[in-house]
C-alpha cells in the first residue's frame, strides 16, 4: 500500500520570503504521479503542481516548484516570494499510474498548515 | 460558472437520521468521486464512478450509498448517521481515468460540512 507523509504540521513564513514544505512517500510502483494541493480557509481544494515520476525534470508553476528526489522518495514544494494569499493547508498526494479506473485515486498526506505573515 | 457544485454546503442533523448530499458537475466529465475529510483534515477517497458505474469503493460502511443517476451527478446517501460521520465531504470530477501521459486533473467541489449531534 502507498503512504504519504508530511512531517511538518505547521509552518510560518514572512511575506516575500521562500518556504519549503516536505513530503515523503512510500511505494513499490514505478509508474506514479505526485501532486501538491492547496486548501485555503475557503475550503476549496486547488491543484498547485504535479510531477510525473518518469520525468527527471522538476515541475515548476510560476512561484511554485518541486524538488523531486525519486530514489529518496521525497517530493518537496518550494514557494518563492510568498504572498498572503498563499496562507492555506497544503496537501501532498500520490496517484498510481495505469489505465484502470481503480488506480485513479488520490492518496493524501496529513497536510501542512502554512501561515504567511505580513 | 460553478464547475463542481455540492448541496448543501452545511448540514446539521441528529444521530440516526438519513441524509443525502448532492453533487453536480457541468464540465462534461466522465468520472466522479467522493472524498471524506475528517476533523484532523485528513482526506481519503470513498467512491469513484465512471459513466455511472462504480469503480472504486474504499471499504466504506454500507450505510454510505452513492448513486449516480447520470454522469453529471453523483449523490451520497447516508443512513443511520453516527457521530463519527461528522466531516467535510468533497465531490470531485475528472475527464476520465488516465491518458498515456498521465491522469486527468480532478476538480473539487466546495465541500459539504456534515455535523452529526
Amino acid at each position: 500500500a502507498q503512504t504519504v507523509t508530511q512531517s511538518q504540521p505547521e509552518m510560518s513564513v514572512q511575506e516575500a520570503e521562500t518556504v519549503t514544505l516536505s513530503c515523503t512517500y512510500d511505494t513499490s510502483e514505478s509508474n506514479y504521479y505526485l501532486f501538491w494541493y492547496k486548501q485555503p480557509p475557503s475550503r476549496q481544494m486547488i491543484l498547485v503542481i504535479r510531477q510525473e515520476a518518469y520525468k527527471q525534470q522538476n515541475a515548476t508553476e510560476n512561484r511554485f516548484s518541486v524538488n523531486f528526489q525519486k530514489a529518496a522518495k521525497s517530493f518537496s514544494l518550494k514557494i518563492s516570494d510568498s504572498q498572503l494569499g498563499d496562507t492555506a493547508m497544503y496537501f501532498c498526494a500520490f496517484m498510481k499510474g495505469g489505465v484502470s479506473g481503480a488506480t485513479n485515486k488520490l492518496i493524501f498526506g496529513t497536510g501542512t498548515l502554512l501561515a504567511v505573515q505580513p | 460558472d460553478t464547475a463542481v457544485s455540492q448541496t448543501p454546503k452545511y448540514l446539521v442533523t441528529q444521530m440516526g437520521n438519513d441524509k443525502s448530499i448532492k453533487c453536480e458537475q457541468n464540465l462534461g466529465h466522465d468520472t466522479m468521486y467522493w472524498y471524506k475529510q475528517d476533523s484532523k483534515k485528513f482526506l481519503k477517497i470513498m467512491f469513484s464512478y465512471n459513466n455511472k458505474e462504480l469503480i472504486i469503493n474504499e471499504t466504506v460502511p454500507n450505510r454510505f450509498s452513492p448513486k449516480s443517476p447520470d454522469k453529471a451527478h453523483l449523490n451520497l446517501h447516508i443512513n443511520s448517521l453516527e457521530l463519527g460521520d461528522s466531516a467535510v465531504y468533497f465531490c470531485a470530477s475528472s475527464q476520465d481515468w488516465q491518458t498515456p501521459l498521465g491522469p486527468y486533473e480532478q476538480y473539487f467541489g466546495p465541500g459539504t460540512r456534515l455535523t452529526v449531534t
